[in-house]
């Protein structure tokens, strides 16, 4: 069965510094890969998806098939970065399962 | 890019009841999702709502306590019924609207008393 991990809960670094958030997925198919993002009081939104390799306020994410990982990063965090980070995997039916979601907190 | 309106935005309810979240989107979609996102857990999801036909439920969940209505291409209703505190949760509604990958609404807020 397909799953999505996200090893931290909670992650908190200072204004300027590098951040990553991890995500592993298992998944017998080909995956397709999201993360979304929720900022305070703010709907769910997309946040960028592995096919389209782009970079989205400064994030990226690798796709890694052989460690079947989708990690986000950014070279300098910002305190609007701050929000809550959901990598999810597009399974069949189009259905997406949610890992359990990452707080950032950036720090001034 | 499509448009979610979901409402209630929140809502308390006694237990045994039954409250209906409804989900328009201003432009026809194809999928239409369901999800409950538990008080700090993540999201998951109940069913797909399709139209013109029952719609599809996951694992765990069963329409006769999460009746789903999908009349036409723009509209859905959850229902969650005969409730309990631990249907307390936020329920969510998506569309995968052609390039634009899955946007969401903005959820109700359900505690059940």
């Amino acid at each position: 069965a397909q799953r999505v991990t996200q090893p931290e809960k909670l992650l908190s670094v200072f204004k300027g510094a590098p951040v990553e958030l991890k995500c592993n997925y298992s998944y017998s198919g080909s995956p397709e890969l999201f993360w979304y993002v929720q900022y305070s009081r703010q709907r769910l939104q997309l946040l960028l998806r592995h096919i389209s390799r782009e970079s989205i306020k400064g994030f990226t994410a690798d796709l890694n098939k052989g460690e079947t990982s989708f990690h986000l990063k950014k070279p300098f965090a910002q305190e609007e970065d701050s929000a809550m980070y959901y990598c999810a995997l597009q399974t069949s039916g189009s259905r997406l399962t949610f890992g359990e979601g990452t707080q950032l907190t950036v720090n001034p | 890019s499509a448009v979610i309106s979901q409402k209630p935005s929140r809502d308390i309810c006694q237990r045994g009841t039954s409250l209906t979240i409804q989900c328009q989107v201003d432009s026809q979609v194809t999928m239409m999702f369901w999800y409950r996102q538990q008080p700090g857990q993540s999201l998951t999801l109940i069913a797909t709502a399709n139209q013109g036909s029952e719609a599809t439920y996951e694992s765990g969940f069963v329409i006769d306590k999460f009746p789903i209505s999908r009349p036409n291409l723009t509209f859905s209703t959850l229902t969650v019924s005969n409730m309990s505190p631990e249907d307390s949760s936020i329920y969510l509604c998506s569309v995968d609207y052609p390039g634009q990958t899955y946007t969401f609404g903005s959820g109700t807020r359900l505690t059940v008393v």
